[in-house]
């Protein structure tokens, strides 16, 4: 089965840094392109971030390039975000989300982990 | 920083059939392909159609989509009180700034 597991999400200041981790299992994880995607309190889905299987190539959206950074760890299975330089717009829950084709169908999401940027 | 155009809202009675409309531009929909996700309330998004008309295993056949142009369509018919939920299309932009694109998303209620 499965499993996308995120944590690391919590209260920061503006100004902050967080890291968010997605552990993945049931699925050779180093085969797939990965995401972040995010949905601020009452609002839609957003796509934030994303890298490829082997980690060599990755995309952000225009409001969080310079500010955010994703990796991934394939003998780990693990996919991280980096998010520094956090803003009050930057609330929101973050999901970490499996690519089925390489071509930006989101077949497996986690639950979802919420970042506060508040102070 | 939705690209993708979405009713906010759409309802319908119990067995009866809604769509969904998506517009976007030829950087996105206009020359790629397009997927479907479903939010129930306080849950994670889940793929409902991608490749502009197929549906994962799972996915009953009373979920379609269709694409023409740079616009996109899902259907529902034999809507269930069930179907209550967000839906939003998705796709990739090859504009300067690539990368993944949603719209706006509608909720759909069973009247």
């Amino acid at each position: 089965e499965v499993q996308l597991v995120e944590s690391g999400g919590g209260l920061v200041q503006p100004g902050g840094s967080l890291r968010l981790s997605c552990a993945a299992s049931g699925f050779t994880f180093s085969n797939y392109w990965m995401h972040w995607v995010r949905q601020a309190p009452g609002k839609g889905l957003v796509w934030v971030s994303r890298i490829s299987s082997d980690g060599s190539s990755t995309s952000y959206v225009d409001s969080v390039k310079g500010r955010f950074t994703i990796s991934r760890d394939n003998a780990k299975n693990t996919l991280y975000l980096q998010m520094n330089s956090l803003r009050a717009e930057d609330t929101a829950v973050y999901y970490c989300v499996r690519d089925l084709w390489n071509y930006y169908y989101f077949d497996y999401w986690g639950q979802g982990t919420l970042v506060t940027v508040s102070s | 920083q939705s690209v993708l155009t979405q009713p906010p809202s759409v309802s319908a009675a119990p067995g009866q059939k809604v769509t969904i409309s998506c517009s976007g531009s030829s950087s996105n929909i206009g020359n790629n392909y397009v997927s479907w996700y479903q939010q129930l309330p306080g849950t994670a998004p889940k793929l409902l159609i991608y490749d502009n008309n197929k549906r994962p295993s799972g996915i009953p056949d009373r979920f379609s989509g269709s694409k023409s142009g740079t616009s996109a369509t899902l259907g529902i018919t034999g809507l269930q009180t069930g179907d209550e939920a967000d839906y939003y299309c998705g796709t990739w932009d090859s504009s300067l700034t690539a990368g993944g694109v949603f719209g706006t998303g509608t909720k759909v209620t069973v009247l």
